[in-house]
């Protein structure tokens, strides 16, 4: 089956302006992640949407946000780019339910490169 | 959320078995125990996760201490393919859907 897609792949932008980034998850998958990749700081949570609705969010500041959509598909946005916003974002999807106690395992994206000028 | 520690660093010759250990002391009784891995240039793949019976699949075995402490990842036969990161993670399931992901152990497998 399909994994999960995460687009573009590649991106480059100028300090100021606002990016958008798609993920698509596993069929059948509602629960959708983000995290943050940099050398620096490793891998960092960003938040997690299911059913359409932000669960929990990491320690990053109102310039990201993200939503998703009734089909899963799930989209982030950072606004007002800064040099430090350079980073490799990932989005991992799961079978995993809120408040249901079976846990299930995240399927990563192969991450949306950007890179700010 | 319960922290883990692993080695930084380990090395392997290829098609020789591979333990990579984890601690995490401060584990609770809800905490599934998930382990990761990173290629370079590559997201995180999902290796294997288990909350207290040793785990066996296709990739790998978990094997978790009895007091739940502590868990070893097993690769039965390493590749080269197997060079990478490898992160262990506790997470409450009913709590969020968050990874906390530390630095990870660099295994580098020889041939």
């Amino acid at each position: 089956k399909a994994g999960v897609t995460q687009t573009p792949r590649y991106l480059i932008k100028t300090r100021g302006q606002q990016v958008t980034l798609s993920c698509s998850p596993i069929s059948g998958h509602r629960s959708v992640s983000w995290y943050q990749q940099t050398p620096g700081q490793g891998l960092q949570f960003l938040f997690e949407y299911f059913s359409e609705t932000q669960r929990n969010k990491g320690n990053f500041p109102g310039r990201f946000s993200g939503r998703q959509f009734s089909n899963s598909r799930s989209e982030m946005n950072v606004s007002t780019l800064e040099l430090g916003d350079s980073a490799l974002y990932l989005c991992a999807s799961s079978l995993r339910s809120p408040g249901r106690q079976l846990d299930y395992g995240y399927t990563f994206g192969s991450g949306t490169r950007l890179t700010v000028v | 959320d319960a922290k883990t520690t692993q080695p930084n660093s380990m090395e392997s010759n290829e098609e020789e078995p591979v333990h990579l250990p984890c601690n995490h002391s401060t584990i609770s009784g809800t905490d599934y125990i998930h382990w990761y891995r990173q290629l370079p240039s590559q997201g995180p793949e999902y290796v294997i996760h288990g909350l207290t019976s040793n785990v066996n699949n296709r990739m790998a075995s978990l094997a978790i201490a009895e007091d739940r402490k502590s868990s070893t990842l097993i690769l039965h036969r390493a590749t080269l393919r197997d060079a990478a990161v490898y992160y262990c993670i506790l997470r409450r399931s009913s709590n969020t859907g968050k990874l906390i992901f530390g630095q990870g152990t660099t295994l580098q497998v020889k041939p």
